[in-house]
């Protein structure tokens, strides 16, 4: 079954709008991370928040985790048209020592010039 | 800096056809590697990961083998492709101290049809 599930599916909003994606898991985590896609090209890394922290910043990216909801939401401020693109949380499952990643099914974002 | 490879970019092949995915990676050593597959509109689906030369991990029965024959270079094959083989293949390396939970350096991907 799927450890991460992001939401909503598909978002679209105004350049300079905030924009805000969540993602919920199932099991306890070691750490939860986000990436983005391009259409058509491999993954980015955007930021890795581990399961003692609450909240990280990285530029126009906050992201905030909430392990006793298990959740954890991505947050850009003041997009661009350039921020469009798929992004995807991943989480291991805290299985031992080769606890692997577990990638959602990505929301597209749409950020209207 | 470290860099990832794959190649080809895109690939049409015929059921039945042999495949062979290459995937290197420099200005690193001793990474973990992985190869995902990624059908359209959908999340990542984890294949193989290695630890080192020679060590692959299979993380789903399947159609498809993975090989190390170098420290840098992780390769995927198959013998006879299936019409359900299609879709957007990754590779991936994580730093081996970090765990395969690390963060992920994802090459440019190759896109495979099976017709």
């Amino acid at each position: 079954s799927q450890q991460g599930e992001e939401d909503p599916q598909a978002l679209s909003i105004q350049e300079g709008e905030n924009a805000t994606m969540n993602c919920s898991y199932k099991t306890s985590i070691n750490n939860l991370q986000w990436y983005r896609q391009n259409s058509g090209r491999g993954l980015v890394h955007l930021i890795l928040i581990r399961s003692n922290e609450r909240e990280k910043h990285s530029g126009r990216l906050r992201v905030t985790l909430d392990t006793s909801k298990k959740s954890s939401s991505l947050l850009i401020t003041a997009s661009r048209a350039a921020d469009t693109a798929s992004y995807f949380c991943a989480t291991d499952a805290r299985a031992g020592a080769n606890s692997k990643l577990t990638f959602g099914k990505g929301i597209t974002l749409s950020v209207r010039p | 800096s470290q860099t990832i490879h794959q190649w080809p970019a895109t690939l049409v092949q015929p059921v039945g056809s042999p495949l062979s995915l290459e995937c290197t990676v420099e200005g690193t050593s001793n990474p973990n590697l992985y190869w995902y597959r990624q059908a359209a509109g959908r999340g990542l689906q984890l294949l193989f990961y290695s630890i080192g030369i020679d060590q692959i991990s299979s993380e789903v029965p399947q159609n498809l083998s993975a090989s190390r024959p170098q420290d840098r270079q992780f390769i995927l094959s198959s013998k006879k492709l299936l019409l359900s083989d299609s879709g957007f293949y990754l590779c991936a390396w994580s730093r081996l101290a970090g765990g395969l939970s690390d963060e992920q350096f994802f090459g440019p991907g190759t896109r495979l049809t099976v017709l």
